[in-house]
């Protein structure tokens, strides 16, 4: 697609329930990262995918979250057993070479609220 | 901590004056990037400058690396209303190897 395409926008949740987010990155583009956005805070990195496999998951703050990717193209961010901590912006990027080398465009973000 | 400490926290200055932001940080790095943010959502990347590069210009846009003092700034020149956004460095290199953001401007451009 043109740009880096996030679902859904927003999402409120309740305590203790999973939730689904999802990333359409720009065709052609190898590479894949998830960041957390607290309020008025700055980037938190969660994942990087190189292709459908994951070589950094440093940043996955729990058990909780997993992420997968598919196909070399749409990733889904699960977080189970939602936590009012994890209410933020989550932002997928890509890439089309591999992390850092060059820049990265940005979905609009999940806006993620828990109740 | 790799991150990138950026200076002011917050800027508000009038349409037509120039704005700098700095940003420090303490390891090495391959290249460093400036993002804008607008609202709170997607990040929209603005310029690339690599750690054998002094100066690069985009539009109004300037920006330094001094590798020796750990250092950049961004220099929007001639600012507009629609300047107005936080802007983020980004690092990368150094020991973790991924792109780490740091704390933010928020810049405000009154008209």
């Amino acid at each position: 697609g043109a740009g880096v395409s996030q679902s859904p926008s927003n999402k409120v949740t309740e305590k203790g329930k999973d939730v689904e987010l999802r990333c359409d990155p720009i065709s052609g583009h190898t590479a894949l990262y998830w960041y957390r956005q607290s309020l008025g805070q700055g980037l938190e990195f969660l994942i990087y995918f190189q292709g459908n496999s994951a070589p950094d998951k440093s940043g996955l703050p729990s058990d909780r979250f997993s992420a997968e990717r598919t196909g070399g193209s749409v990733s889904t961010l699960t977080i189970q057993r939602t936590q009012q901590e994890d209410s933020a912006v989550y932002l997928c990027a890509s890439s089309s070479l591999r992390q850092g080398v060059n820049g990265y465009t940005f979905g609009s973000g999940t806006r993620l609220t828990v109740v | 901590s790799q991150q990138g400490e950026e200076d002011p926290q917050a800027l508000s200055i009038q349409e037509g004056e120039n704005a700098t932001m700095n940003c420090s940080y303490k390891t090495s790095i391959n290249n460093l990037q400036w993002y804008r943010q607008n609202s709170g959502r997607g990040l929209v990347h603005l310029i690339l400058i690599r750690s054998n590069e002094r100066e690069k210009h985009s539009g109004r846009l300037r920006v330094t690396l001094d590798t020796s003092k750990k250092s950049s700034s961004l220099l929007i020149t001639a600012s507009r209303a629609a300047d107005t956004a936080s802007y983020f460095c980004a690092l990368y290199g150094g020991a973790t190897n991924k792109l780490i953001f740091g704390t933010g401007t928020l810049l405000a451009v009154q008209p």
